[in-house]
């Protein structure tokens, strides 16, 4: 069965610190997504990697960087963590091309608070 | 660009009642997939269907159906005789291939017992 494991679910840090995120799948994807979910808002795309030491801005960069060292892992970063960065977060996976009955899995999801 | 549209922020019913939920797409592509994610209180986003754009078949699955309609650049998603279980966060996403989907806000579906 698919996986798509994400370090955390819960997760409180503080202002200032820099905070990692971990993903890891288990299905050989090429392609890797971060995105981050506010009400009201839906889900917003932060980064994507097509390939190991690859990757794309999305949507919402801004105070967000990621690493992709090792294809089944991709991590995002808070650089220096903000309020405004508490979220949830949701990791998602897939193939590089071809078509698959599902475009992405998803993690379980990190809720992330700033204080 | 591409764009989705789901226009109803909450929607509350009692249950057994139906509810449609609302998906409205922009593309330019010809060829371009859509879905439907279900995202319970637990968080995980759920694959509940995916359509060609090609194949503006309706389809059903217990008590859901799915009415694709290119006219009117619309895909939306029904749920019969609602249940308790089915309250959750439902995405309507749009996919051209080998890109990031493209999520509408999501509605929230409450049902009430």
């Amino acid at each position: 069965d698919v996986k798509v494991t994400q370090s955390s679910r819960y997760l409180v840090k503080r202002t200032g610190e820099k905070v990692f995120l971990e993903c890891v799948q288990d299905m050989d994807h090429e392609n890797m997504f971060w995105y981050r979910q506010d009400p009201g808002l839906g889900l917003r795309l932060i980064y994507f990697s097509y390939d190991v030491k690859m990757k794309e801005k999305g949507d919402i960069p801004e105070g967000y960087s990621v690493s992709r060292e090792k294809k089944e892992r991709f991590s995002l970063i808070l650089e220096s963590a903000s309020t405004n960065q508490t979220s949830m977060y949701l990791c998602a996976s897939s193939q590089r091309t071809g078509v698959s009955n599902q475009p992405q899995h998803f993690g379980d999801g990190t809720r992330l608070s700033i204080l | 660009a591409q764009k989705v549209t789901q226009a109803q922020t909450e929607i509350s019913v009692v249950e057994k009642e139906d509810v449609t939920l609302d998906c409205v797409y922009e593309t330019r592509d010809t060829t371009y997939y859509l879905f439907w994610y279900k995202q319970p209180p637990s968080g995980e986003l759920v694959f509940l269907i995916r359509r060609n754009s090609f194949d503006e078949q309706n389809e059903i699955s217990g008590r859901y159906s799915w009415n694709f309609q290119k006219s009117t650049s619309s895909f939306n998603f029904t749920i019969t005789a609602s249940q308790v279980v089915d309250s959750a966060v439902y995405f309507c996403a749009l996919w051209k291939g080998n890109t990031p989907l493209v999520f509408g806000k999501g509605t929230r579906l409450s049902v009430i017992a």
